[in-house]
């Protein structure tokens, strides 16, 4: 099954400078990869998704990068505001049927004021 | 977004007791709908996915006969946790897959969680 790394478990960066965080994962059949961002005690939340068939999507502040090659994806957080601060989530899954989504194990970005 | 919402947010018991938290998507119908289990500062661990009108796919390690899951319409999911004991305390969590295009990839959203406390 698909297997997805993610790094780094924790991220404290200084608000206004930006953050990435990475993601590999195993299967190359994986064409669809989300970003979740979870605040404490709620439910995660998309904030930005790319398929296989792109390269680069940007949503303002956040970015998102794929290299099917290499199978790995960033997400890349610019200006980050004291909000930003979360548990985000990288997640990969294969399109149709009923293909489940395989999660990493998440990243805790914490922004300094 | 699509909506999904769940019940109950919070729930305690008394170990032995069984739990029944329901998951519905509130603007769209979802064939398929997924329980994840969240333990503090961990991620998501999928459980099981229910598919409308047929038996559940469980996750292996998952015991299917523990964690009962009835996906009886396309806007209704059901997790009934038999016999609760502490070590089931735990944030569970549905998510609703929307539909698109043939082809294309489906989007996950996930209901608000249900935090269980098994005494």
């Amino acid at each position: 099954g698909e297997n997805v790394e993610q790094h780094p478990s924790t991220l404290s960066v200084q608000e206004g400078d930006s953050a990435v965080i990475k993601c590999t994962y195993s299967d190359s059949a994986s064409n669809y990869f989300p970003w979740y961002k979870q605040e404490l005690g709620k439910r995660p939340q998309l904030i930005i998704d790319i398929r296989s068939n792109v390269g680069e999507k940007k949503d303002q502040r956040i970015a998102v990068t794929l290299n099917k090659t290499a199978k790995h994806f960033s997400l890349h957080i610019t200006e980050t505001q004291p909000e930003d601060s979360a548990v985000y989530f990288c997640a990969a899954s294969i399109a149709g049927g009923y293909q489940k989504v395989t999660f990493g194990i998440g990243t805790k970005l914490q922004v300094i004021p | 977004g699509a909506v999904v919402s769940q019940h109950p947010s919070r729930v305690i018991c008394k170990s032995g007791t069984s739990v029944k938290i329901e998951c519905r998507s509130l603007d769209f119908q979802a064939t398929t709908m997924f329980w994840y289990r969240q333990f503090p500062k961990q991620s998501l661990m999928l459980m099981a996915t229910s598919n409308e009108g047929s038996k559940a796919t469980y996750e292996q390690g998952v015991e299917k006969d523990k964690f009962l899951i009835n996906h009886a319409s396309l806007t209704l999911s059901t997790l009934t946790v038999t016999s609760a004991h502490p070590e089931d305390s735990s944030f569970y969590i549905c998510s609703a897959r929307v539909p698109r295009l043939a082809g294309a990839s489906e989007t996950q959203y996930f209901g608000p969680g249900t935090r269980l406390l098994v005494l």
